[in-house]
């Protein structure tokens, strides 16, 4: 059974470019999480998704970053207009089952830098 | 306001000598405690969830324990490949958004 996957795990991009990050969630996880994990911080929660709805964005800045997880395919963090401040790791995480009594799988991450 | 710190920020450990680490919270309306592994470069790694107090879990040279307000990750008689970053995270409100600590970093040396 395949874990998490992310993918690209390593983006560059000039300031002003967008980014796409792409997670896959564990066969049978329909509950997506995405967080961020800027260098000495903890991971930091952005939004969570099931399929076709976005339950809670409350962590996800309100410019520039939109999230998305369609019917088919892969859940989307799309940040557009890429700033040095967005440098950092995001994950994501899936859940069979979207309650806070119930673990998350992460991915590997992908890695953001921003020239 | 929801906070899970974790102490010390960074262990260093000889090989076989036990320690612990603290995740204390202040989370209303805790549904789960959870801990993690993080290695470098890498995704966090689910090691142990906990939901009331008193429960202990173990998994080989960790266990881990809840009281009301805290947590425990005891580390016994650990090796160098113990060597990570642990992170505690809290679950709250009803579907799952995890309140994460900001880690232990553990290296233990042979």
């Amino acid at each position: 059974n395949a874990g998490v996957m992310q993918n690209p795990r390593h983006l560059v991009r000039r300031r002003g470019q967008e980014a796409r990050l792409r997670c896959s969630p564990m066969k049978g996880h329909s509950h997506v999480y995405w967080y961020r994990q800027l260098p000495e911080e903890g991971l930091k929660f952005m939004v969570y998704l099931q399929k076709e709805n976005i339950i809670d964005e409350s962590g996800m800045p309100k410019e520039r970053f939109s999230a998305e997880f369609p019917k088919e395919g892969p859940s989307i963090l799309r940040i557009q207009q890429v700033v040095r401040g967005d440098s950092a790791a995001y994950f994501c995480a899936s859940s069979p089952r979207g309650l806070a009594d119930y673990e998350q799988y992460f991915g590997p991450g992908t890695r953001l830098t921003v020239t | 306001e929801d906070q899970v710190t974790q102490s010390p920020e960074a262990l260093r450990l000889q090989e076989g000598e036990s320690s612990s680490l603290n995740c204390s919270y202040t989370v209303s309306g805790l549904r789960g405690l959870f801990w993690y592994r993080q290695d470098p470069g890498k995704g966090p790694e689910f090691l142990f969830t906990l939901y009331s107090a008193g429960e202990e879990k173990e998994k080989e040279r960790l266990k881990a324990t809840l009281t009301k307000k805290e947590s425990f990750l005891h580390i016994t008689a650990p090796k160098p490949e113990d060597s990570a970053t642990y992170l505690c995270a809290g679950g709250t409100d009803s579907w799952g958004k995890f309140q994460f600590g900001a880690g232990t970093q553990v290296v233990v040396t042979p």
